[in-house]
């Protein structure tokens, strides 16, 4: 299977940017996805980008695509105590007639006032 | 609406019993899925449906049977578990199976074996 790593842990003061990594191995991967997980709740999808793309912004989240490297990177400007969760990144593959995710290690992330 | 329920919230066994989960979603997808996901790691894919089809077993143990009753329904029939079991069981969605639309996640049902 592919191995999707991430940084174990991230510390950031309340209104500074947080940016979480990402290094993947798939490179047939066609979307890649950023989720959130908060404690003892399911995931949230914060954003996804397409593969031919290397970079997206939707409000305080700014996605970038190094496709070259396989790295992908998630912005959290003006970071909040509610954005104190753990982030996965994910990619996906398509096999027949159906398609999985596979999950990054997971990067906890701490905001400190 | 991208909500997808799950019941029950928690469900504490035996290793004897046997019990289901069961995962809905209103919203018309066409893939459903089933993750486990242990204390501290990212969620494991068990299996896939699609268009009401078993696509993708991931070598799950026979204990563990999917069913998938129409479109908007997924259950997960568990028989037998052993203590390693244990864990947050997710369910999500897709419009289609391709790869091409995101997933969307249920809240879990955590699961303790005794």
């Amino acid at each position: 299977g592919e191995d999707v790593e991430q940084s174990l842990f991230l510390s950031v003061r309340e209104g500074d940017s947080s940016v979480i990594n990402c290094t993947y191995t798939d490179s047939s991967s066609t979307y890649l996805y950023w989720y959130k997980q908060e404690p003892g709740a399911g995931l949230q999808l914060l954003t996804y980008i397409f593969s031919n793309m290397d970079m997206k912004q939707d409000q305080r989240l700014t996605v970038l695509l190094n496709k070259k490297d396989k790295h992908l990177s998630l912005r959290i400007a003006d970071t909040q105590t509610g954005d104190s969760a753990i982030y996965f990144c994910a990619e996906s593959s398509h096999t027949g007639t159906a398609s999985k995710l596979t999950f990054g290690t997971g990067t906890r992330l701490q905001v400190t006032l | 609406d991208t909500e997808v329920t799950q019941t029950p919230k928690h469900l504490v066994m035996g290793m004897t019993n046997k019990k289901s989960l069961k995962c809905e979603q209103h919203m018309g997808h066409r893939a459903m899925y089933w993750y486990k996901q242990k204390a501290k790691k990212p969620p494991e894919l068990m299996f896939v449906y699609s268009y009401e089809k078993l696509s993708i077993n991931e070598s799950v143990p026979s204990r563990f049977s999917p069913e998938c009753p129409n479109s908007s329904l997924l259950n997960l029939h568990l028989h037998a578990l052993q203590p390693e079991d244990s864990a947050l069981y997710l369910c999500a969605s897709s419009q289609e199976g391709d790869g091409r639309q995101a997933q969307y996640f249920g809240p879990g049902t955590r699961l303790l074996v005794l």
